[in-house]
């Protein structure tokens, strides 16, 4: 069974650009949810996807947006780079039709904002 | 404060130790708890889970929740070179698949 899959895996951008990268989670689940993994914070829920709908967002500016397509696909855009950006953005897929919500990693894509 | 805290490390032990790895949290609301293992670029890997309070074990891996104290623990029996990575804990916030991640520790395994 493939894993979960992140396109790209590397990303340099310049601050005031924008980004969308892309999650193909593993077959058979629809929930898919995006963290950021930085040095200082850590791993950081930004939000997550069920049937095409947003259902549970973190604490993080506007810039960061994303969708899910009827397929379980999601992308996730940020808007307007800053060099804060720069981290591991990991998206995770699950089941979420039994207990407890075991969440699968993809690799990640490391963006580098210049 | 963070809802999961974590001490960071390093941790380097011997080849055949155990290991013990820990965390605390803050939400009593918190019911299910969670072990990843994270190698070097690559994305976090689901150890094992625990619901409420108790004991589970797989293989050399034993996880331990004690709700009264709010502590979450991990130990690593016999352990190995190849167990060398970043270990974090996680709890599930309320519905919908957020978690909620400790700072994670770093283990070296030395032979």
């Amino acid at each position: 069974k493939a894993g979960v899959t992140q396109t790209p895996r590397y990303l340099i951008k310049t601050r005031g650009q924008q980004v969308t990268l892309s999650c193909s989670p593993i077959s058979g689940h629809r929930s898919v949810s995006w963290y950021q993994q930085t040095p200082g914070q850590g791993l950081q829920f930004l939000f997550e996807y069920f049937s095409e709908t947003q259902r549970n967002k973190g604490n993080f500016p506007g810039r960061f947006s994303g969708r899910q397509f009827s397929n379980s696909r999601s992308e996730m855009n940020v808007s307007t780079l800053e060099l804060g950006d720069s981290a591991l953005y990991l998206c995770a897929s699950s089941r979420t039709d039994g207990t407890p919500y075991e969440q699968y990693f993809g690799p990640g894509t490391r963006l580098t904002v210049t | 404060q963070k809802e999961v805290e974590q001490d960071p490390g390093p941790l380097s032990v011997p080849e055949g130790a155990i290991v013990s790895l820990n965390c605390t949290y803050s939400n009593s609301a918190f019911q299910y708890f969670m072990w990843y293992r994270q190698y070097s670029r690559k994305g976090p890997e689901l150890l094992m889970y625990t619901y409420s309070s108790g004991n589970k074990e797989d293989g050399r891996f034993t996880a331990q929740v004690d709700k009264s104290s709010k502590y979450i623990s991990l130990f690593i029996r016999d352990s190995q070179p190849s167990d060398s990575a970043t270990y974090l804990c996680a709890s599930l916030s309320g519905g919908y698949n957020k978690l909620i991640f400790g700072a994670g520790t770093r283990l070296a395994v030395h032979p």
